[in-house]
């Protein structure tokens, strides 16, 4: 399975602010994907981050406000942009097993703790 | 409606007991069913796969009734350590836009 870290793991911002979300992995994995979990939500997929290419949103995402990095296979970072109170969340890196198929399992890192004053 | 729907609990039932989460979801389309678990402040893990013909894994039984569109997970013999979130998971489609995490179960397991 693989061992993802993320860094921060938690930050307290500013209204108007913008924060940027590592995500490393230890293996070599094609996609990685960021989820947002909101309190006693369950998780929703804001993008997922290919390599070499744009990520690709989900409805109610947009780049301009959660610019998404991946440079390499084994790291990207997610950024969010000019953030609100509302954006307060924990912010989940994931990645699955890569073979294609729905029963993929998906590995998560620990997650980052936001809370915007 | 959401996709996938689950009873919020909290459930708190006293070590030893036996507990049942169910968990319904919304496309007949669905083709892959999994219970995850989140201790608190923590990311979520797999606990395991649903298939059809229902699956056991020690202390905890998964079954799927595609007919009624529900997912189960019993937990016999409930440990401490059990308590936690249960997540449902639905996949509809090989890529990670069509999973769909349900908003969980809290488990709470009293001595």
């Amino acid at each position: 399975s693989a061992v993802i870290s993320q860094k921060p793991s938690r930050d307290i911002c500013q209204r108007g602010t913008s924060l940027t979300i590592q995500c490393q992995v230890d293996s070599q994995v094609t996609m990685m994907f960021w989820y947002r979990q909101q309190p006693g939500q369950s998780l929703t997929l804001i993008a997922t981050a290919n390599q070499g290419s744009e990520a690709t949103y989900e409805s109610g995402f947009v780049i301009d406000k959660f610019p998404i990095s991946r440079p390499n296979l084994t790291f990207s970072t997610l950024t969010v942009s000019n953030m609100s109170p509302e954006d307060s969340s924990i912010y989940l890196c994931s990645v699955d097993e890569g073979s294609g198929r729905t029963t993929d399992t998906q590995y998560f890192g620990p997650g980052t703790r936001l809370t915007v004053l | 409606r959401k996709e996938v729907e689950q009873d919020p609990g909290p459930f708190n039932v006293p070590e030893g007991a036996t507990v049942a989460f169910n968990c319904t979801y919304s496309n007949s389309a669905s083709q892959s069913f999994f219970w995850y678990r989140q201790d608190c402040r923590k990311e979520p893990k797999l606990l395991m796969s649903v298939y059809s013909s229902g699956n056991e894994d020690g202390r905890f039984t998964a079954q799927l009734n595609r007919a009624s569109q529900y997912i189960s997970l019993l937990i016999r013999d409930s440990k401490l350590s059990d308590s936690a979130t249960y997540l449902c998971v639905v996949a509809r489609g090989s890529s990670a836009s069509k999973i769909i995490f349900g908003s969980g179960t809290r488990l709470s397991i009293r001595p």
